[in-house]
């Protein structure tokens, strides 16, 4: 199975500052890398696909990037919504492994 | 607007069966994958199964290979999952997901998530 880590685990962050998020896979998986963002009794929802596609309704604010094993979710200036737990997962090859998880707090 | 509802989620001994549905609307239903995605409550995520848009396609996650089964119904615009042999490590809520393609494979994502039913399994 393909393993996928991302780091930092947790952060705490300030209104406007820029925060990235980082995910390392255990295998190249070519461009088939999302981010999910989940706020706390929430569901997940789809943020970032094929790597820096943003879907359409979200902020410009969130830019994705990487390639081969190393991803980049960047969130440029954070706004007090963005709080929660953000999960990167490869599409590459089943199993499709989740990250697990970066909790981001803000101050 | 993509709706998904989840049920037959309860309390389950070990070792029993239990199948759970999904009703999809707002969306052409047999036109995209659909998947299964579990969460141990407070915890990350796991791709449990996946399928085409056609039922010809279908993936299992190696926990759950040959103890569940998905399946779904395009005329009745539901999916399903079939769960026989409960360990207790099924324990977790389990989202319905709508796929933004159509086949079942590389490049999956989810765009579409139900709210989730909780399956508890234990003695």
């Amino acid at each position: 199975d393909i393993q996928m880590t991302q780091s930092p685990s947790s952060l705490s962050a300030s209104v406007g500052d820029r925060v990235t998020i980082t995910c390392r896979a255990s295998q190249t998986i070519s461009s088939f890398l999302s981010w999910y963002h989940q706020r706390p009794g929430k569901v997940p929802k789809l943020l970032i696909y094929d790597i820096s596609r943003l879907r359409s309704e979200d902020p410009s604010r969130f830019s994705g990037s990487g390639s081969g094993t190393v991803f980049t979710l960047t969130i440029s200036s954070l706004q007090p919504e963005d709080f929660g737990t953000y999960f990167c997962q490869q599409s590459y090859d089943t199993p499709y492994t989740f990250g697990q998880g970066t909790k981001l707090e803000i101050k | 607007e993509v709706q998904l509802v989840e049920s037959g989620g309860g309390l389950f001994q070990p070792g029993r069966s239990l199948r759970l549905s999904c009703v999809a609307s707002g969306f052409r239903f047999d036109d995209y994958a659909m998947h299964w995605v579990r969460q141990i409550p407070g915890k990350g995520l796991e791709w449990v199964s996946g399928m085409s848009w056609n039922s010809a396609t279908k993936g299992y996650a190696d926990s759950v290979k040959g103890r569940f089964t998905i399946s779904r119904d395009n005329a009745k615009n539901s999916l399903y999952l079939q769960m026989n042999n409960l360990r207790t490590e099924d324990t977790a809520w389990y989202y319905c997901t709508k796929d933004i393609l159509t086949y079942y494979g590389s490049g999956t994502y989810y765009d579409g998530w139900g709210q989730g039913t909780l399956v508890n399994v234990s003695s």
